[in-house]
């Protein structure tokens, strides 16, 4: 699976939209794109994932850049609750055992 | 919301002790997946299933054990707890391959236990 790149921390005002950039610049065609966000204390939470359309969902969009090499995650309206680890994950749909690398990911702050 | 459980979500024990954590989800997917997670740290895969009666080990060697007896069910069981068994185990579900639509690689954690081995 492809490696990516995120900031380590990130600040967003209440109400307003968090933006969270990933790079994933040697990601294959057949990989997807992923995001998971962990609240402390708890189990990681399924977000979003992407191939190379734009998706959206109830809780975020996923912006992927044309060459695929990056990607946002867009929360429109941040709020409190929206504090927690973001993790951007490049995988291949049914890849072996399904396991799931997280690294680092961004930690997302969001203040009143 | 994703219907997948986790029993207890705190244990405090004492070393040499015989632990199970459990594990169920309601959603009948087959794949499922314990893994070991440190505070500000990766998560990591010890073990895994394809469905009932199938059992594997993950990425990071542990020294627990776990049955898939029933679809809905993967319990984990530490024979001899010991302090470097402290940590959080997360447990996960996901659908199958054959789904032909949806998230068939999107993992729904449960809440987790917290493990404390003193």
């Amino acid at each position: 699976d492809a490696k990516t790149t995120q900031p380590p921390s990130m600040d967003c005002a209440e109400g307003r939209a968090a933006n969270l950039p990933c790079n994933h610049s040697t990601i294959s065609g057949n990989e997807y794109v992923y995001w998971y966000r962990q609240i402390h204390s708890q189990g990681p939470q399924y977000i979003i994932h992407g191939l190379k359309n734009n998706e959206t969902n109830e809780m975020a969009s996923l912006i992927i850049t044309e060459d695929r090499k990056s990607s946002t995650l867009i929360l429109p309206h941040a709020t409190l609750r929206d504090t927690a680890v973001y993790y951007c994950i490049v995988r291949t749909r049914g890849t072996s055992y399904g396991k799931l690398t997280f690294g680092q990911g961004t930690i997302l702050t969001v203040h009143p | 919301e994703a219907d997948i459980y986790q029993t207890p979500r705190y244990l405090v024990i004492g070393t040499g002790k015989k632990i199970t954590l459990e594990c169920s989800q309601t959603m009948g997917h087959d794949k499922m997946y314990w893994y070991q997670q440190d505070p500000g740290m990766e998560l990591h895969l010890i073990h895994y299933s394809y469905g009932v009666n199938s059992t594997e080990k993950g990425d990071l060697s542990s020294e627990s054990t776990v049955s898939r007896i029933r679809t809905e069910h993967f319990p984990l069981t530490l024979e001899s707890a010991r302090p470097s068994h402290t940590s959080q185990y997360l447990c996960a579900s996901s659908e199958p391959h054959e789904v032909l639509a949806g998230d068939t690689d999107t993992q729904y954690f449960g809440p987790g236990t917290r493990l404390t081995v003193l």
